[in-house]
């Protein structure tokens, strides 16, 4: 199966909000709740930012946020900070037994 | 806290064989389904295996079913990955993380700090 499509880049300035999205098709991102969101800043491993579409853990600032609509999943990072400059990964359930993640985007802060 | 660190990395010839070890801590690691993740260097995150609580169950991304291998010990609280005949594009670090959903396809919280494996032709 294929990669799930982000946009390669996204960007904004301290305090605008920024939002990046996750295509995918009917078999994955449409069709599961199983959606999540990974943050990874150089050097370091991925952090769970958002699970099942729009749940955040424990810790994650509400700066942040999750949605879906038909085959595509959103992050939104409002209140843009200089620390939220790093790479954002989604990730669904594929179907037979499979994970798939998006090629990430660079969030850049401006 | 919990906690996941992996071992065993390093640089092999293409054809030979490596194993991955994941050592956890921190939470009841005998009830949790794990994963390894991956990426290659300046690349994005590819799945690459799930075992489920009791190893009982297991299941790999096409890219590398029939030379790698799943594992676990709950005795000892460990993961492994056993990797054989390896390539090439199989350089990248390897993440293991823990499926923290209840189910094998949820979400991954934590990761470890990974591990770099490096393939030479």
């Amino acid at each position: 199966q294929s990669a799930l499509t982000q946009f390669p880049s996204a960007s904004g300035s301290p305090g605008q909000s920024v939002t990046i999205s996750c295509s995918g098709t009917s078999s994955d991102v449409g069709g599961y709740k199983y959606v999540s969101w990974y943050q990874q800043h150089p050097g370091k491993a991925p952090k769970l930012m958002i699970y099942e579409v729009n749940k955040r853990p424990s810790g994650v600032p509400d700066r942040f946020s999750g949605s879906k609509s038909g085959n595509t999943a959103s992050l939104t990072v409002s209140g843009l900070q200089a620390e939220d400059e790093a790479d954002y990964y989604c990730s669904s359930y594929g179907g037979f037994n499979n994970v798939l993640f998006g090629g990430g985007t660079k969030l850049t802060v401006l | 806290q919990v906690q996941l660190v992996e071992s065993g990395g390093g640089v092999v010839q293409a054809g030979r064989s490596l194993r991955l070890s994941c050592a956890a801590s921190g939470f009841t690691f005998s009830i949790s389904p794990m994963h390894w993740v991956r990426q290659a260097p300046g690349k994005g995150l590819e799945w690459v295996a799930v075992i489920s609580d009791d190893g009982g169950s297991k299941y790999y991304a096409d890219s590398v079913r029939g030379r790698f291998t799943i594992s676990r010990d709950n005795s000892k609280n460990t993961l492994y990955l056993q990797m054989n005949t390896l390539r090439p594009e199989d350089t990248a670090t390897y993440y293991c993380a823990k499926e923290s959903s209840g189910w094998y396809y949820g979400w991954s919280d934590p990761w470890g700090q990974g591990t770099l494996v490096a393939v030479s032709s």
